[in-house]
């Protein structure tokens, strides 16, 4: 089957740095997007890697490396707002589905 | 009213109820999705309608019957449903299903249902 692993909890200090891992096993993808979700919120859309390397987008970097198959998501400068879940998910290239994790909570303590 | 909207937000439902649930999208998308999300687990992928034309059911079982009358309105119809159905229900659309880029997704804020 098609899963992506990643940690249920995560917690980091304000102003520090954090990573959060995903790992996948799947067959062809197009890429790996993240999303963010803060309580009682709709998953919003953060970044998409579509080759391997690093993206950037402010305070965000996501990275792929297919040869791996692992991703991750660096959150910088972290700020109380942050607090939220982060899912990664695959789109698969068989039929455009995205296929998600199931969520790492980050949790920022002052 | 912008983005994806919901309603209800919230809806407690016995198991031989009858409900809806709806979502609107004022984005002018022409893909549109349900979710299920539970406690820990992935989102669940229920169902997937592009240009009205519903293109993928993952196994839901029949008691959700969703439909679609136009590109910015897509319903989910509930019934005799069971307990383990509870969680929240999420809409989102894309501006298509393929393309030459990715199509990110929009929610909406969900139905938090509860059958009891």
């Amino acid at each position: 089957g098609q899963s992506l692993e990643q940690p249920s909890e995560v917690t980091a200090v304000e102003g520090a740095i954090v990573q959060i891992n995903c790992t996948y096993q799947t067959s062809g993808f197009y890429g790996l997007s993240w999303y963010q979700q803060h309580d009682g919120g709709a998953p919003t859309f953060l970044s998409y890697n579509a080759l391997d390397g690093l993206e950037e987008t402010g305070r965000f970097s996501s990275f792929l490396s297919r040869s791996d198959s692992y991703g991750y998501l660096l959150l910088q400068e972290l700020q109380m707002k942050d607090s939220a879940s982060y899912f990664c998910a695959v789109l698969l290239d068989s039929n455009y589905q995205l296929i998600w994790g199931a969520g790492t909570k980050l949790i920022i303590k002052p | 009213e912008t983005g994806v909207t919901q309603t209800p937000r919230h809806l407690v439902m016995g198991m031989t109820n009858k409900k809806s649930l709806k979502c609107e999208q004022h984005l002018g998308h022409n893909a549109m999705y349900w979710y299920k999300q539970s406690a820990k687990k992935p989102l669940e992928l229920m169902f997937v309608y592009n240009f009205k034309e519903q293109t993928e059911n993952n196994s839901v079982p029949s008691r959700f019957s969703p439909e679609c009358p136009n590109s910015s309105h897509l319903f989910l119809h509930l019934h005799t449903l069971q307990p383990e159905d509870s969680a929240l229900y999420l809409c989102a659309s894309s501006q298509d299903l393929v393309g030459s880029s990715y199509n990110e997704q929009f929610f909406g804020p969900g139905t938090r249902l509860t059958v009891l």
